[in-house]
């Protein structure tokens, strides 16, 4: 069965571009999750969805940034006016309630803001 | 979260048994144990849990000790596609929960 897809996987952007970053859940996953990823760093919480609700976007770091799930299946980031500081790879991870609360990670689109 | 302290790197020669520590002292008791780890360009990938009995899967073994202070990752026969970031979490089971990944232990497998 298919996995978490992302697209694009890669992404060049001058600073001061926007960019969208788009997730594909698995089919049924009622969480969604977005996770930062720094060259060389263990992956950092951004937000999270359950359903088409944002529940928690606690990690995101600026008003630059911004996510949505409209159906509560694909989700979009969407990152405004890019900073060099914010070239990173961008994880998107997907779950069912459950004991094992399982994350189902896609592979990523990597970020290079110039 | 509990925080987790996990050495940086560590070397395992292939079809040894690679033995992964991490230690919790401040783990509570509704906590649970997760080790993720991720291959090179490629996104996290679930290896196992437990809360306080040790735990086997078809990837790995998991070994918690009784006070629950530290646990240890046991991939029984490494292959050189083992080679990852190992990280290892502790967080509530119940409910949609994000993960906090701390640096990792990075693990080489050499032939």
């Amino acid at each position: 069965g298919a996995g978490v897809s992302q697209s694009p996987r890669y992404k060049v952007a001058k600073r001061g571009q926007d960019v969208a970053l788009r997730c594909d859940p698995i089919s049924g996953h009622v969480s969604l999750f977005w996770y930062q990823q720094a060259l060389g760093q263990g992956p950092e919480f951004l937000t999270y969805f359950q359903n088409e609700a944002q529940l928690d976007k606690s990690g995101l770091p600026s008003d630059r940034f911004f996510a949505e799930r409209p159906e509560g299946s694909v989700s979009t980031l969407k990152i405004q006016r890019t900073q060099q500081e914010d070239s990173a790879v961008y994880l998107c991870a997907s779950s069912l309630p459950g004991l094992v609360n399982e994350q189902f990670f896609g592979p990523g689109t990597r970020l290079t803001v110039l | 979260d509990a925080k987790t302290t996990q050495p940086p790197s560590m070397d395992c020669a292939e079809g040894r048994a690679a033995n992964l520590p991490c230690n919790h002292s401040t783990i509570s008791g509704n906590e649970y144990v997760y080790w993720y780890r991720q291959i090179h360009s490629q996104g996290p990938q679930y290896i196992i849990h437990g809360l306080k009995n040790n735990e086997t899967n078809e990837m790995a073994s998991l070994i918690i000790t009784e006070d629950r202070k530290s646990s240890t990752l046991i991939l029984p026969h490494a292959t050189l596609r083992d080679t990852a970031v190992y990280y290892c979490i502790v967080r509530v089971a119940q409910g949609a929960q994000k993960l906090v990944f701390g640096q990792g232990t990075r693990l080489t497998i050499n032939p």
